[in-house]
């Protein structure tokens, strides 16, 4: 199984509404990354939770809240989000080596109200 | 963060060969160059990487300067489902950073 599965794959909510995107792997990789996508431009890298401890916080505002329950699950709490949060988020994973290659989930397509 | 530079965007014709350049002037000497490429309405997807000498897969060969101030992907014969955005980028350490990637257009 080398697939990254993520739901839902589109949500869309009120800037009131509390919301969750889920991502799951089972391929035994302990990095696990969170980002960010707008139409038309790269990715940008929200979180990276290495061994179910976060690692990395690119300066995401506090209305954005991972968490990594177990090795396999990775997940996006969202709360108080802005019209321009609206975007494509795309979940990671990769073994713990540095250089060994990122596997990439089809992406949860959020539009904010 | 090191930083590369792609052009926007390459043509080409199915079935021939499609060469996309990169350059990569701050590239430090442990850095590793990734490709990655994204299909329209899909995740990026992993193309190749290399550190130093020239590596060959079943999707496409890295072709690395000597002085690793740029490098080339090159797709030998392209199809129609081998257009997509593709991305010349480094690794540091847990860290994949994206530039603005090339936009390549097959042509049937």
């Amino acid at each position: 199984d080398t697939e990254v599965t993520q739901t839902p794959k589109h949500l869309v909510m009120g800037m009131t509404n509390k919301k969750s995107l889920k991502c799951e792997q089972h391929m035994g990789h302990r990095a696990m990354y969170w980002y960010k996508q707008k139409a038309k431009k790269p990715p940008e890298l929200m979180f990276v939770y290495s061994y179910e401890k976060l690692s990395i916080n690119e300066s995401v505002p506090s209305r954005f809240s991972p968490e990594c329950p177990n090795s396999s699950l990775l997940n996006l709490h969202l709360h108080a989000l802005q019209p321009e949060d609206s975007a494509l988020y795309l979940c990671a994973s990769r073994r713990d080596s540095p250089y060994n290659e990122q596997f990439f989930g089809p992406g949860t397509r959020l539009t904010v109200l | 963060d090191a930083k590369t530079t792609q052009p926007n965007s390459m043509e080409s014709n199915e079935e021939e060969p499609v060469h996309l350049p990169c350059n990569h002037s701050t590239i430090s000497g442990t850095d590793y160059i990734h490709w990655y490429r994204q299909l329209p309405s899909q995740g990026p997807e992993y193309v190749i990487h290399g550190l130093t000498s020239n590596v060959n897969n079943r999707m496409a060969s890295l072709a690395i300067a000597e002085d690793r101030k740029s490098s080339t992907l090159i797709l030998h014969r392209a199809t129609l489902r081998d257009a997509a955005v593709y991305y010349c980028l480094f690794q540091d350490d847990y860290k994949l950073s994206f530039g603005a990637g090339t936009t390549v257009t097959v042509r049937a």
